[in-house]
């Protein structure tokens, strides 16, 4: 199966910064990238997902860049707060999404009050 | 709308037992989807049904992993014998169409001794 990588695997912001989280995918037949966020006993909860024909995406204080041609895309979030705290995970799926995801390792956020 | 259930939330049990865990969409939702989650790891996509029929399960360790949804609803994932390297978090996850984003349940978190 062909990756997903993502870095950084932990990540600490202070409250109100900007924390970045980076994605690099191999499968060109990806068509779907989206973004989970997982607290500590929780499963996954979609944040928020792009489609390759845009470069990005805003939803409130989450953005995702997307770079079709260096395969690579990233999850900005705008002024972190606490409860940002929790595990990030990117993934990617073909079909439009109708396929199985392909996810990252995920990385693990903490916003300092 | 209700959101993805499974049961149970935990299980503990002896390596070479079997063990079942059962999966309930949201209403309506025709494909569905098991994931393993290793700790430290992002979701692996072990098996995809659309409606009662299997999409993909090229993941699917077919020697001791098996899962089904007779009525194209419930879903249940059955593993025997297990393994210690079995030991992970079972997620369930369910989409409307294909393109439509997928709702994970909290999963089983199966620990084995």
């Amino acid at each position: 199966q062909q990756q997903v990588k993502q870095s950084p695997q932990s990540l600490i912001v202070q409250k109100g910064g900007i924390s970045i989280i980076n994605c690099a995918y191999e499968n060109t037949a990806f068509d779907y990238f989206p973004w989970y966020q997982q607290f500590p006993g929780k499963g996954p909860a979609l944040l928020i997902a792009i489609r390759p024909d845009v470069s990005e995406k805003k939803e409130g204080r989450f953005t995702i860049s997307f770079n079709k041609s260096a395969k690579q895309f990233s999850l900005h979030i705008m002024d972190s707060q606490p409860g940002d705290s929790a595990t990030y995970f990117c993934a990617g799926g073909s079909g439009g999404g109708a396929d199985g995801l392909t996810f990252g390792k995920g990385t693990h956020l903490i916003i300092q009050p | 709308e209700a959101g993805v259930a499974q049961s149970p939330r935990y299980k503990i049990i002896e390596k070479r037992q079997s063990v079942a865990f059962w999966c309930n969409p949201i209403s309506g939702h025709a494909t569905l989807y098991w994931y393993q989650q290793i700790l430290g790891q992002g979701p692996k996509l072990l098996i995809q049904f659309q409606n009662n029929g299997v999409v993909d399960d090229s993941q699917l360790p077919k020697d001791r992993f098996s899962a089904e949804r007779l009525k194209g609803v419930d879903s249940t994932l059955k593993i025997q014998p297990a393994k210690l390297e079995d030991s992970a978090v079972y997620l369930c996850a369910s989409s409307s169409t294909g393109t439509q984003p997928q709702h994970f349940g909290d999963g089983t978190r199966l620990s084995i001794l």
